[in-house]
């Protein structure tokens, strides 16, 4: 089975700076997805970024990127320059590779993130 | 990218009674999955829905409690029967793995 482990249940932030959430993961398979969700007090779930595992090159989406270590099983989101929209609870999530599953995910705990002005 | 509605946003219920909630996506897919999410936690799978099969329930999560339908490839209900204050949660419907509907807020009085 597969689990995620999100280190940090809370993180603050001035606006404009930069942070780093951490999520580690334990799997024995050798294709997945990993993903981040930012969840405001709306309670939607909002993908940020998704990385497939053989790729090696770190998913950016404009302010938001990762730090893919596959070997280390880690999996870290850094949100540049910080906004006041970017305060949200974030998880996140592992996935198999669609050919071996069918596309259920496990979270981890989740991260408040507080974003300060 | 697919859409996905929920309906209802959210309800008040009595406990004994049950809940139905409704999921609708904008194009066909072969499997929706239902999650809960209890106050102040992360998400749990309850079951993965395939049309014209019966669900495939996760461990903890039983039938006669979660009832699921899955009339075609665009829609699927999960009903919360007998309801207690322990179900109060969010419930969650997706697709295509990383695709989530707006959510449901339960409050079980």
């Amino acid at each position: 089975a597969q689990t995620v482990t999100q280190s940090q249940p809370e993180m603050s932030v001035q606006e404009a700076e930069t942070v780093t959430l951490s999520c580690t993961y334990d799997t024995s398979e050798s294709n997945y997805y990993l993903f981040w969700y930012k969840q405001p007090p709306s309670r939607q779930m909002i993908l940020v970024i998704r990385q497939e595992a053989y790729k090696q090159q770190n998913a950016t989406e404009n302010r938001f990127s990762v730090n893919f270590q596959k070997a280390a099983k880690s999996f870290s989101l850094k949100i540049s320059d910080s906004q006041l929209g970017d305060t949200a609870m974030y998880f996140c999530a592992f996935m198999k590779h669609r050919s071996t599953n069918a596309g259920k995910s496990t979270f981890g705990d989740g991260t408040t993130l507080t974003v300060k002005p | 990218s697919a859409v996905i509605s929920q309906k209802p946003s959210r309800d008040i219920c009595q406990r004994g009674t049950s809940l139905t909630i409704q999921c609708q996506v904008d194009s066909q897919v072969t499997m929706m999955f239902w999650y809960r999410q209890q106050p102040g936690q992360s998400l749990t799978l309850i079951a993965t829905a395939n049309q014209g099969s019966e669900a495939t329930y996760e461990s903890g999560f039983v039938i006669d409690k979660f009832p699921i339908s899955r009339p075609n490839l665009t829609f699927s209900t999960l009903t919360v029967s007998n309801l207690s204050p322990e179900d109060s949660s969010i419930y969650l419907c997706s697709v295509e793995g990383w695709v989530f509907g707006p959510g449901t807020r339960l409050t079980v009085t």
